[in-house]
C-alpha cells in the first residue's frame, strides 16, 4: 500500500526566500513520485515528476525536487519565491499496474511581501 | 489542445437529493479518474476507468455512489441521495495508458450539500 505525507499543512516564506515544501512517501515497489500544485477554484496543475532515472527533477516556474530512496522523500523546492507562487501544493505517488494516484494532504504556501 | 472539461463548477442541493456531474477527458485518454476533495484535504480517488472498464472503485461509496464511462469517452458521478458529507469538490482527470501516468484536471465541481 503507498502513502504520503506532507509535512506542515501551511508554510510561510518572505518574497525571495528559497520555499521548501516536504514530502515523505511510502511504498512497496519503486513510485512514480508527483508535484501538483492548486489555486483557488482551479483544478491540479502538474509542477514535475519522478519516473526513473535522473533524480533531481526540474519543473515549471523554477521549481525542482530530489528523490531520495533512502530517505524516502521528494522534497520540492524553489530559490527564490514569488508573490505568485502562493497556493496549495500536493505531493503524489502511484504504483502498481494501475499506477493509481495518492495524494498527500497538500501544503498551503504563503509568500510574504 | 483542450482540458478536461467538467460540469456543473457549482451545485447546490438538499440532503436525500440526488445530483451528477459529467466529465468529457482529453481527446485519446483513456485512463479517467474521479477524485473528491474535501475543503482542508488532499484529493481522495473515488473510481478509476481504463477505456470502458473500472481499474479501482475500492473507495466509492456503492450505496450512494455511482459512477459510468459509456464508450469510453465522457464520465458521469452521481449521488444518491446526497449527504451533508458528501460537501466537497469533485475532480475528475485523465491520462494515457499506465506507465504514463501524469493526470490532467479539470476544474472540478463544487457541491455544497445543505
Amino acid at each position: 500500500a503507498q502513502s504520503v505525507t506532507q509535512l506542515g499543512s501551511h508554510v510561510s516564506v518572505s518574497e525571495g526566500a528559497l520555499v521548501l515544501l516536504r514530502c515523505n512517501y511510502s511504498s512497496s515497489v519503486p513510485p512514480y513520485l508527483f508535484w501538483y500544485v492548486q489555486y483557488p477554484n482551479q483544478g491540479l496543475q502538474l509542477l514535475l515528476k519522478y519516473t526513473t532515472g535522473a533524480t533531481l527533477v526540474k519543473g515549471i516556474n523554477g521549481f525542482e525536487a530530489e528523490f531520495k530512496k533512502s530517505e524516502t522523500s521528494f522534497h520540492l523546492t524553489k530559490p527564490s519565491a514569488h508573490m505568485s507562487d502562493a497556493a496549495e501544493y500536493f505531493c503524489a505517488v502511484s504504483e502498481g499496474s494501475a499506477r493509481q494516484l495518492t495524494f498527500g494532504s497538500g501544503t498551503q504556501l504563503t509568500v510574504l511581501p | 489542445e483542450a482540458g478536461v472539461a467538467q460540469s456543473p463548477r457549482y451545485k447546490i442541493i438538499e440532503k436525500r437529493q440526488s445530483v451528477a456531474f459529467w466529465c468529457n477527458p482529453i481527446s485519446g485518454h483513456a485512463t479517467l479518474y474521479w477524485y473528491q476533495q474535501i475543503l482542508g484535504q488532499g484529493p481522495k480517488l473515488l473510481i478509476q476507468f481504463q477505456n470502458n472498464g473500472v481499474v479501482d472503485d475500492s473507495q466509492l461509496p456503492k450505496d450512494r455512489f455511482s459512477a459510468e464511462r459509456l464508450k469510453g469517452v465522457d464520465s458521469t458521478l452521481k449521488i444518491q441521495p446526497a449527504k451533508l458529507e458528501d460537501s466537497a469538490v469533485y475532480l475528475c482527470a485523465s491520462s494515457l495508458l499506465p506507465p504514463n501516468t501524469e493526470a490532467f484536471f479539470g476544474q472540478g465541481t463544487r457541491l455544497t450539500v445543505v
